[in-house]
């Protein structure tokens, strides 16, 4: 079956330090895995996908996730938070046997500044 | 481009009562996607679209749930017969094709408040 946990329902971090949301997986193929931010009252918006080839994805606002199939995880990170980040992140992992996206429950990030 | 837009962004109505919410997809888009958000949890799949093929019902979580999709593009998701439990943010997400590798893209989604 497949899942998705993110572990964290909150993390809360200082302007200017870098951040990670934490994701890990479980699918029975191979994994495609997506990264979502959604702002309050807003829909989901993409920010990187993981497909083939390198672990580490670049996507956008500055955010990068690394792939780690050992630890099945796809750990969202940013080397740099700004208060703007502060949002929902939604990780989701797509199996492709069965082409369904499930996704996590969220991770609220905080950004003080 | 235009992105994904959905209609109303706000729904209000009483226990019971019919609503039918509207997706328009990003042009060009073959696979449409409805899911559900309830306070507090993840995002739940309902329905799936993909061009003229039968949809993939398997998240709709009662008979009262149906959508359609009109010459393959604009949707409609209806709940009948409305309850307490309905009440949740639904999105709507359009992606090229229905492939693993493919993006899905968001509209802003609908809050149905069910009183």
């Amino acid at each position: 079956a497949q899942s998705v946990a993110q572990p964290e329902d909150q993390v809360n971090v200082a302007e200017g330090n870098p951040l990670t949301v934490k994701c890990t997986y479980s699918v029975s193929g191979n994994p495609y895995l997506f990264w979502y931010v959604q702002y309050p009252n807003r829909g989901l918006q993409f920010l990187l996908k993981y497909i083939t080839g390198d672990n580490l994805v670049k996507g956008s606002y500055g955010f990068e996730a690394e792939f780690n199939k050992s630890q099945t995880s796809f750990h969202l990170k940013k080397p740099s938070a700004l208060v703007s980040d502060s949002a929902l992140y939604f990780c989701a992992v797509r199996d492709a046997f069965t082409d369904n996206l499930f996704f996590g429950t969220g991770t609220r990030l905080t950004v003080i500044p | 481009g235009a992105g994904v837009s959905q209609s109303p962004s706000n729904k209000v109505t009483e226990k019971g009562k019919d609503v039918e919410l509207r997706c328009d997809p990003i042009s060009g888009h073959t696979a449409l996607y409805w899911y559900r958000q309830s306070l507090g949890q993840g995002l739940e799949f309902l329905i799936y679209f993909q061009g003229n093929s039968a949809p993939d019902k398997s998240g709709l979580p009662s008979d009262r749930f149906s959508a359609e999709r009109t010459g393959g593009s604009v949707s409609t998701l209806t709940i009948q017969r409305t309850q307490q439990e309905d009440s949740a943010v639904y999105l709507c997400a359009s992606s090229l094709e229905r492939l693993s590798t493919d993006t899905q893209y968001f509209g802003p989604g609908t809050r149905l408040t069910v009183l």
